[in-house]
């Protein structure tokens, strides 16, 4: 099956510093997510993006689909941001997501 | 809030018992998805109901099962329980299923066998 990789493995940031996390798949996709994970163990969306770019306020991502990356940016990061962060994809005709195994940001005052 | 409803929140039970977790797609949504969530495995994908159908099966044990009634809620059945089976279980919805549609998830049940 697809594999999914995600780096780093961790990270521990300083209030207002910025960020990229990676994540690469093995295959082309048809579906990938960002997800952050919160300390309560939440799952929440962060963009659906199989390919391109999309901005939400202090967060950015790119998916490079024919050279099967995808990057996330945290600008100015804030403790809120702290948990881990979620990679997903889907491949061919499978709607299931595969996942990556997280990078886990740590965002102190 | 995904939409997603998961109940319970939380779960403790012993050794070689049954539970029910249960999961109320988002309006509109014909796809439910299980997830299982734990230390060694990380996220991994357990099962895909589509309309009241089974579509795909991951790596879901036989001591599961899980099935999606006419009003489009699903239940996750766990029975015969192991310490091993302590996790985060997580119900996702999207629509339509298959190629390039957008999950949502739940709140997730925390599950301590004990």
């Amino acid at each position: 099956g697809i594999q999914v990789e995600q780096s780093p493995p961790d990270l521990i940031l300083q209030e207002g510093a910025n960020s990229t996390l990676r994540c690469n798949f093995s295959d082309s996709v048809n579906n990938l997510q960002w997800f952050h994970q919160n300390p309560w163990g939440q799952l929440i969306n962060l963009f659906y993006i199989p390919s391109g770019t999309k901005q939400n306020g202090r967060l950015s991502a790119t998916t490079v689909a024919t050279e099967r990356y995808s990057l996330l940016y945290i600008s100015s990061s804030q403790t809120t941001d702290s948990g881990v962060y979620f990679c997903a994809v889907a491949t061919g005709t499978a709607s299931k997501l595969t996942f990556g195994t997280g990078t886990r940001l740590q965002v102190t005052l | 809030d995904s939409g997603v409803t998961q109940t319970p929140k939380h779960l403790i039970t012993a050794t070689g018992q049954r539970v029910t977790l249960r999961c109320s797609p988002r309006s509109g949504d014909l796809s439910v998805y299980w997830y299982q969530q734990s230390l060694d495995q990380g996220l991994q994908f357990l099962i895909h109901y589509y309309n009241g159908e089974e579509r795909a099966k991951g790596n879901i044990l036989e001591r599961f099962s899980a099935q999606q009634f006419p009003d489009l809620h699903s239940e996750l059945n766990l029975s015969s329980l192991e310490l091993g089976d302590s996790a985060l279980y997580f119900c996702a919805s999207s629509h339509p299923p298959g190629r390039g549609t957008e999950a949502f998830f739940g709140q997730g049940t925390r599950l301590t066998v004990v």
